[in-house]
């Protein structure tokens, strides 16, 4: 499986924008972009995905470089809650659909 | 919002007993999954399971792990001999199928703390 590269940790400041990196420099065409995120004591949640163009949802915007080798999740306002830890995964697209985490990058937000 | 959920939050056993841990998939998903995450560490593949049998599984998932959906809508999780470093959190998840769904996203429950005395 192809491997992402996070920062460790991130701080961010309450209703601001929090721009969240990852490189995976070794993608492969037919890999796409998955983010996770892990709320304390909770199970992964679902954030976002995609191929090559940009992706907006309800919870966060994800912006992938023309050459796919890294890619940007962006909460637009960081709240209290969106403090977790956030992991930027490839999935191959096949039947199994497996995630591979990493260690991903622990978001703290304060007040 | 239809959710995972897994039975019991938290269990004990002593080492070389058998544990079950239960999972309640979103009703209309077909492919299952089931990961640990021991304490500080990182969220591991265990096993994932589609038309009633093992697809995929890690190196972690050697002969003392066994899954199994015995009815429709259960899937569990069986330990056979605990071992002290099977202490852990487990993570069920569920994807749905149909026409596009190879990307669809993993839904997680939150987890049955296992602790291994």
């Amino acid at each position: 499986d192809a491997k992402t590269t996070q920062p460790n940790s991130m701080e961010s400041n309450e209703e601001e924008p929090v721009h969240l990196p990852c490189n995976h420099s070794t993608i492969s065409g037919t890999d796409y972009i998955h983010w996770y995120r892990q709320l304390p004591s909770q199970g992964p949640e679902y954030v976002i995905h995609g191929l090559t163009s940009n992706v907006n949802n309800r919870m966060a915007s994800l912006a992938i470089a023309e050459d796919r080798k890294s890619s940007t999740l962006i909460l637009h306002r960081a709240t209290l809650r969106d403090a977790a830890v956030y992991y930027c995964i490839l999935r191959r697209n096949n039947q199994g659909g497996k995630l591979i985490f990493g260690q991903g990058t622990e978001l703290s937000v304060k007040p | 919002e239809p959710e995972v959920t897994q039975t019991p939050s938290h269990q004990v056993t002593q080492m070389g007993q058998e544990v079950i841990l239960r999972c309640v998939p979103i009703s209309n998903h077909l492919y299952f999954y089931w990961y640990r995450q021991i304490l500080g560490q990182k969220v591991e593949f265990l096993v994932s399971f589609y038309n009633n049998e093992i697809s995929e599984k890690s190196e972690i998932f050697d002969d003392q792990f066994s899954v199994e959906r015995p009815d429709g809508s259960n899937f569990t999780l069986k330990i056979r001999s605990t071992k002290l470093e099977d202490s852990a959190m487990y993570f069920c998840a569920s994807r749905g199928t149909g026409a596009g769904s190879y990307n669809s996203p993993l839904h997680f429950g939150n987890g049955t703390r296992l602790t291994v005395t």
